[in-house]
Protein backbone atom coordinates (compact mmCIF):
# COMPACT_ATOMS: atom_id res chain seq x y z
CA UNK A 1 0.00 0.00 0.00
CA UNK A 2 1.36 3.45 -0.84
CA UNK A 3 1.52 5.33 2.21
CA UNK A 4 3.25 8.91 2.70
CA UNK A 5 4.21 9.58 6.83
CA UNK A 6 5.00 12.73 8.60
CA UNK A 7 7.21 13.49 11.50
CA UNK A 8 6.54 15.23 14.09
CA UNK A 9 3.05 15.36 13.56
CA UNK A 10 3.67 19.52 15.58
CA UNK A 11 6.71 21.37 16.00
CA UNK A 12 6.93 24.78 17.78
CA UNK A 13 9.96 26.38 17.75
CA UNK A 14 11.16 30.21 18.57
CA UNK A 15 11.28 33.00 15.22
CA UNK A 16 15.13 32.80 13.45
CA UNK A 17 15.32 28.77 13.58
CA UNK A 18 16.02 26.83 11.07
CA UNK A 19 13.97 24.09 11.00
CA UNK A 20 13.00 20.35 9.29
CA UNK A 21 10.17 18.96 8.16
CA UNK A 22 10.02 15.17 7.30
CA UNK A 23 7.79 13.00 4.68
CA UNK A 24 8.54 9.54 4.47
CA UNK A 25 6.70 7.11 1.37
CA UNK A 26 6.77 3.56 1.28
CA UNK A 27 6.49 3.41 -2.66
CA UNK A 28 9.34 4.66 -4.36
CA UNK A 29 8.27 4.50 -7.83
CA UNK A 30 7.03 8.12 -7.37
CA UNK A 31 6.31 10.35 -10.55
CA UNK A 32 6.73 13.28 -8.63
CA UNK A 33 6.81 14.98 -4.85
CA UNK A 34 4.80 18.35 -4.00
CA UNK A 35 5.47 20.36 -0.54
CA UNK A 36 2.17 22.64 0.50
CA UNK A 37 0.91 24.82 2.71
CA UNK A 38 -2.74 25.05 4.60
CA UNK A 39 -3.31 27.75 6.91
CA UNK A 40 -6.58 27.24 9.27
CA UNK A 41 -9.96 26.99 7.10
CA UNK A 42 -8.28 27.73 4.18
CA UNK A 43 -7.02 25.41 0.86
CA UNK A 44 -3.91 24.17 0.40
CA UNK A 45 -0.99 26.43 -1.71
CA UNK A 46 2.03 24.29 -3.32
CA UNK A 47 5.06 25.46 -2.23
CA UNK A 48 7.45 23.39 -4.03
CA UNK A 49 7.53 20.40 -6.64
CA UNK A 50 10.10 17.86 -7.24
CA UNK A 51 10.66 15.82 -9.97
CA UNK A 52 11.47 12.28 -9.48
CA UNK A 53 14.40 12.43 -11.73
CA UNK A 54 15.25 15.81 -9.17
CA UNK A 55 17.58 16.27 -5.67
CA UNK A 56 16.06 19.24 -4.57
CA UNK A 57 14.31 23.04 -5.45
CA UNK A 58 14.52 25.82 -3.75
CA UNK A 59 12.16 28.52 -3.00
CA UNK A 60 13.20 31.67 -1.49
CA UNK A 61 13.94 30.74 2.32
CA UNK A 62 12.22 26.93 1.27
CA UNK A 63 14.39 24.11 0.34
CA UNK A 64 13.00 20.52 -0.44
CA UNK A 65 14.97 17.67 -0.82
CA UNK A 66 14.21 14.16 -2.34
CA UNK A 67 15.81 10.80 -1.62
CA UNK A 68 14.06 7.98 -3.94
CA UNK A 69 15.99 5.38 -3.10
CA UNK A 70 15.59 5.53 0.87
CA UNK A 71 11.54 7.11 0.50
CA UNK A 72 12.34 10.62 2.21
CA UNK A 73 12.14 13.93 1.68
CA UNK A 74 12.71 17.40 3.83
CA UNK A 75 11.33 20.47 3.48
CA UNK A 76 14.13 23.08 5.11
CA UNK A 77 13.06 26.35 6.25
CA UNK A 78 15.22 28.87 7.03
CA UNK A 79 15.53 31.46 9.37
CA UNK A 80 11.52 30.68 10.52
CA UNK A 81 9.17 33.84 10.60
CA UNK A 82 5.82 33.90 12.77
CA UNK A 83 4.12 34.28 9.11
CA UNK A 84 5.30 30.58 8.53
CA UNK A 85 3.01 29.23 11.07
CA UNK A 86 0.84 26.87 9.09
CA UNK A 87 -0.12 22.82 8.52
CA UNK A 88 2.65 21.32 5.80
CA UNK A 89 1.47 18.56 4.11
CA UNK A 90 3.94 16.03 1.85
CA UNK A 91 2.38 14.46 -0.69
CA UNK A 92 3.80 11.82 -3.26
CA UNK A 93 2.32 11.72 -7.27
CA UNK A 94 1.90 8.17 -8.77
CA UNK A 95 1.09 7.67 -12.42
CA UNK A 96 -1.40 4.89 -13.08
CA UNK A 97 -2.64 3.43 -16.34
CA UNK A 98 -4.50 5.24 -18.48
CA UNK A 99 -2.71 8.82 -17.50
CA UNK A 100 -4.46 8.72 -14.14
CA UNK A 101 -2.76 10.28 -11.68
CA UNK A 102 -2.97 9.39 -8.02
CA UNK A 103 -1.45 11.69 -5.24
CA UNK A 104 -1.24 10.27 -1.93
CA UNK A 105 -1.29 13.02 1.12
CA UNK A 106 0.94 12.54 4.26
CA UNK A 107 -0.94 13.82 7.42
CA UNK A 108 0.83 17.03 7.79
CA UNK A 109 3.32 18.66 10.63
CA UNK A 110 1.62 21.30 12.15
CA UNK A 111 4.38 24.23 12.58
CA UNK A 112 4.24 27.13 14.87
CA UNK A 113 7.02 29.69 15.08
CA UNK A 114 7.10 32.16 18.37
CA UNK A 115 7.77 35.43 17.96
CA UNK B 1 -7.08 34.66 -13.08
CA UNK B 2 -9.24 33.67 -10.26
CA UNK B 3 -8.22 30.05 -10.15
CA UNK B 4 -10.23 27.47 -9.19
CA UNK B 5 -13.24 28.30 -7.38
CA UNK B 6 -15.88 26.36 -4.61
CA UNK B 7 -19.44 26.96 -4.14
CA UNK B 8 -21.21 27.05 -2.08
CA UNK B 9 -18.71 28.11 0.91
CA UNK B 10 -20.60 26.28 3.87
CA UNK B 11 -23.85 24.51 3.84
CA UNK B 12 -26.33 22.32 6.40
CA UNK B 13 -28.03 19.47 5.21
CA UNK B 14 -30.41 17.00 6.81
CA UNK B 15 -29.52 12.79 6.37
CA UNK B 16 -31.06 12.28 3.07
CA UNK B 17 -31.24 15.12 1.38
CA UNK B 18 -29.14 16.14 -1.66
CA UNK B 19 -27.19 18.59 -3.07
CA UNK B 20 -24.26 19.51 -5.60
CA UNK B 21 -21.12 21.39 -5.27
CA UNK B 22 -19.51 23.39 -7.78
CA UNK B 23 -16.17 23.53 -8.87
CA UNK B 24 -14.31 25.99 -11.66
CA UNK B 25 -11.25 26.31 -12.69
CA UNK B 26 -10.12 29.23 -15.40
CA UNK B 27 -6.56 27.62 -16.23
CA UNK B 28 -7.76 25.32 -18.57
CA UNK B 29 -6.58 22.58 -16.50
CA UNK B 30 -7.33 19.13 -17.94
CA UNK B 31 -7.13 16.93 -14.53
CA UNK B 32 -9.14 17.92 -12.29
CA UNK B 33 -10.04 16.35 -8.48
CA UNK B 34 -12.13 15.77 -5.11
CA UNK B 35 -11.06 15.65 -1.83
CA UNK B 36 -12.37 15.11 1.48
CA UNK B 37 -10.29 16.04 4.36
CA UNK B 38 -11.16 14.85 7.89
CA UNK B 39 -9.23 15.46 11.36
CA UNK B 40 -6.90 12.37 11.49
CA UNK B 41 -7.70 11.20 8.16
CA UNK B 42 -5.88 14.03 5.89
CA UNK B 43 -6.88 14.27 2.41
CA UNK B 44 -8.31 11.46 0.85
CA UNK B 45 -9.58 11.56 -3.22
CA UNK B 46 -12.85 11.15 -4.01
CA UNK B 47 -13.31 11.36 -7.71
CA UNK B 48 -11.41 12.63 -10.32
CA UNK B 49 -10.76 13.58 -14.04
CA UNK B 50 -8.09 13.41 -16.87
CA UNK B 51 -10.34 15.46 -19.29
CA UNK B 52 -13.87 16.69 -20.17
CA UNK B 53 -16.31 13.97 -20.16
CA UNK B 54 -14.20 11.58 -18.24
CA UNK B 55 -14.76 10.67 -14.13
CA UNK B 56 -13.45 8.14 -11.99
CA UNK B 57 -13.08 6.41 -9.16
CA UNK B 58 -10.95 7.72 -6.28
CA UNK B 59 -10.36 6.04 -3.29
CA UNK B 60 -13.29 6.63 -0.98
CA UNK B 61 -15.86 7.04 -4.34
CA UNK B 62 -18.95 6.09 -2.15
CA UNK B 63 -22.40 7.39 -1.69
CA UNK B 64 -20.77 10.48 -4.67
CA UNK B 65 -20.83 10.84 -8.20
CA UNK B 66 -19.49 13.75 -10.09
CA UNK B 67 -19.73 15.03 -13.80
CA UNK B 68 -17.48 17.24 -16.04
CA UNK B 69 -19.64 18.06 -19.02
CA UNK B 70 -17.48 20.87 -19.65
CA UNK B 71 -13.36 21.53 -19.49
CA UNK B 72 -13.48 24.03 -16.63
CA UNK B 73 -16.21 22.24 -14.26
CA UNK B 74 -16.06 19.24 -12.24
CA UNK B 75 -19.31 18.63 -9.96
CA UNK B 76 -19.74 16.61 -7.04
CA UNK B 77 -23.25 15.53 -6.17
CA UNK B 78 -24.29 13.78 -2.98
CA UNK B 79 -27.55 11.68 -3.98
CA UNK B 80 -28.54 10.82 -0.52
CA UNK B 81 -26.74 12.64 2.37
CA UNK B 82 -25.03 11.25 5.19
CA UNK B 83 -23.71 12.33 8.84
CA UNK B 84 -20.27 9.84 7.54
CA UNK B 85 -20.41 12.81 4.90
CA UNK B 86 -19.53 15.91 7.06
CA UNK B 87 -16.28 17.26 6.07
CA UNK B 88 -14.64 19.63 4.69
CA UNK B 89 -14.31 19.10 0.37
CA UNK B 90 -11.60 20.22 -1.49
CA UNK B 91 -11.15 20.38 -4.59
CA UNK B 92 -7.75 21.30 -7.31
CA UNK B 93 -6.30 21.00 -10.86
CA UNK B 94 -3.92 20.56 -12.31
CA UNK B 95 -1.84 19.60 -16.06
CA UNK B 96 -0.05 16.49 -16.17
CA UNK B 97 2.51 16.20 -13.94
CA UNK B 98 2.28 19.37 -12.43
CA UNK B 99 1.30 21.46 -9.59
CA UNK B 100 -2.04 21.08 -8.01
CA UNK B 101 -4.29 24.45 -7.55
CA UNK B 102 -6.44 23.65 -4.96
CA UNK B 103 -10.03 25.78 -4.01
CA UNK B 104 -10.76 27.25 -0.68
CA UNK B 105 -13.16 24.57 0.36
CA UNK B 106 -16.72 24.09 1.02
CA UNK B 107 -17.44 23.26 4.62
CA UNK B 108 -20.09 20.36 4.91
CA UNK B 109 -21.98 19.31 7.88
CA UNK B 110 -24.54 16.45 7.52
CA UNK B 111 -27.64 16.73 10.68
Amino acid sequence: KQEVTQIPAALSVPEGENLVLNCSFTDSAIYNLQWFRQDPGKGLTSLLLIQSSQREQTSGRLNASLDKSSGRSTLYIAASQPGDSATYLCAVRYLEIQGAQKLVFGQGTRLTINP
Amino acid sequence: NAGVTQTPKFRVLKTGQSMTLLCAQDMNHEYMYWYRQDPGMGLRLIHYSVGEGTTAKGEVPDGYNVSRLKKQNFLLGLESAAPSQTSVYFCASSRLGSREFFGPGTRLTVL
